[in-house]
């Protein structure tokens, strides 16, 4: 079965760069959310979507912006990377959202930041 | 907002002994609950889930309990195995559709 696929697999950026993640939903999943995951630590959440619309932010700094296109796939933009940023990030997918009945989240393979 | 917390951050286990990792939350609004298991460097994957209009879901030797009046719910592991080696998360979700995760239980199965 079609899973969540996220690119790039592994980045390198360095201080103060930009990157763009992109995660591509499971096949008719309409809802999208990222996760970052520092070392040794559980995942956090920053945002997700519905519908093409911001349905909840977490903790996702000002630096970061994210959206959902027409396809429904979507990308994490982060500017003015920091140290700190590097980190695992996670985009699950789900069917239902925005109040509607809510269905099991599935992750992707995650993108491997490294910020030097 | 809500807040989830598990116990115990590390467990050790005996090959084909059972192991239960324990969970509470905070907003008692909060009303589906799954488990995640995460091996290393790979994605947190689905192993079983609870829905606030159930005590108890079993799926062969993976089985969850929820206790809604205490906030708490746990998973419980018979018969363990070597690649139950892992790390388990659990997590709530809240009314509006956000996941909080506990901080996690690596799991070591001792043959």
């Amino acid at each position: 079965a079609a899973g969540v696929i996220q690119s790039p697999r592994h980045l390198i950026k360095e201080k103060r760069e930009t990157a763009t993640l992109k995660c591509y939903p499971i096949p008719r999943h309409d809802t999208v959310y990222w996760y970052q995951q520092g070392p040794g630590q559980d995942p956090q959440f920053l945002i997700s979507f519905y519908e093409k619309m911001q349905s909840d932010k977490g903790s996702i700094p000002d630096r970061f912006s994210a959206q959902q296109f027409s396809d429904y796939h979507s990308e994490l933009n982060m500017s003015s990377l920091e140290l700190g940023d590097s980190a695992l990030y996670f985009c699950a997918s789900s069917s239902g959202g925005g109040g509607r009945p809510f269905y099991e989240q599935y992750f992707g393979p995650g993108t491997r930041l490294t910020v030097t | 907002g809500e807040n989830v917390e598990q116990h115990p951050s590390t467990l050790s286990v005996q090959e084909g002994d059972s192991a239960v990792i324990k969970c509470t939350y905070s907003d008692s609004a909060s009303n589906y609950f799954p488990w995640y298991k995460q091996e290393l460097g790979k994605r947190p994957q689905l192993i079983i889930d609870i829905r606030s209009n159930v005590g108890e879901k079993k799926d062969q030797r993976i089985a969850v309990t929820l206790n809604k009046t205490a906030k708490h719910f746990s998973l419980h592991i018979t018969e363990t195995q070597p690649e139950d080696s892992a790390v388990y998360f659990c997590a709530a979700m809240n009314t509006g559709n956000q996941f909080y995760f506990g901080t996690g239980t690596s799991l070591t199965v001792i043959p």
